[in-house]
């Protein structure tokens, strides 16, 4: 089975500063998918990110952009230039190619401070 | 295009009654996933349908919960004999087919328990 980690609970950032998230998994599958999610409090999930494992440039996606090391399991998110907008949960999850086998990490809720 | 519609937004039960949750995907869309999250914490895995199928049941306990994908109508999470333990935001997600790795997801149900 796989598993999705989240070791930070809870972050904070100042408006216009980058911060970055972190997710590992557990697998044993070669080809999958990693994305991160935004969930604002209007709990809206929304689609920050995607990265297919078998590509080795890491996504990026205009101020989102990820550090994809497939060798260490490691999937962390940065968001660079920090906007009050981007207050939200952020929730990493992985996917297993051609089955949608879909998983989430527990989040991790992120603050951007004006 | 409609999004993928949930209905309703909230749905308040006594304990003991029976809690039907609907999910239309987006036009298309033969592939449904339905999570449970719980307060402060992730997306957990309940069932994975195909219209007329269940795929992947395994996150989904055993007694008083059921899903269903009819061929025609919406995806119907079921819960009966509601405690207050099931008190939560469900959450169904669509993706067109089984090779398509965008998940739409809905804006969730939130079920509470009196």
């Amino acid at each position: 089975a796989q598993t999705v980690t989240q070791s930070q609970p809870e972050m904070s950032v100042q408006e216009a500063e980058t911060v970055t998230l972190s997710c590992t998994y557990d697998t044993s599958e070669n080809n999958y998918y990693l994305f991160w999610y935004k969930q604002p409090p209007s709990r809206q999930m929304i689609l920050v990110i995607r990265q297919e494992a078998y590509k080795q440039q890491n996504a990026t996606e205009n101020r989102f952009s990820v550090n994809f090391q497939k060798a260490a399991k490691s999937f962390s998110l940065k968001i660079s230039d920090s906007q009050l907008g981007d207050t939200a949960m952020y929730f990493c999850a992985f996917m297993k190619q051609l089955n949608n086998d879909m998983r989430f990490g527990a989040g991790t809720r992120l603050t951007v401070k004006p | 295009n409609a999004g993928v519609m949930q209905n309703p937004r909230h749905l308040v039960r006594r304990r003991g009654q029976e809690a039907r949750l609907r999910c239309s995907p987006m036009k298309g869309h033969s592939h449904v996933y339905w999570y449970r999250q719980l307060p402060e914490e992730g997306l957990k895995f309940m069932v994975y349908l195909q219209k007329e199928n269940i795929i992947d049941e395994s996150g989904m306990p055993k007694e008083r919960f059921s899903a269903e994908f009819p061929k025609e109508g919406p995806s119907i999470l079921r819960i009966q004999q509601v405690v207050r333990g099931d008190s939560a935001a469900y959450f169904c997600a669509s993706f067109k087919g089984a090779e398509n790795t965008e998940a739409f997801f809905g804006q969730g149900t939130r079920l509470t328990v009196v």
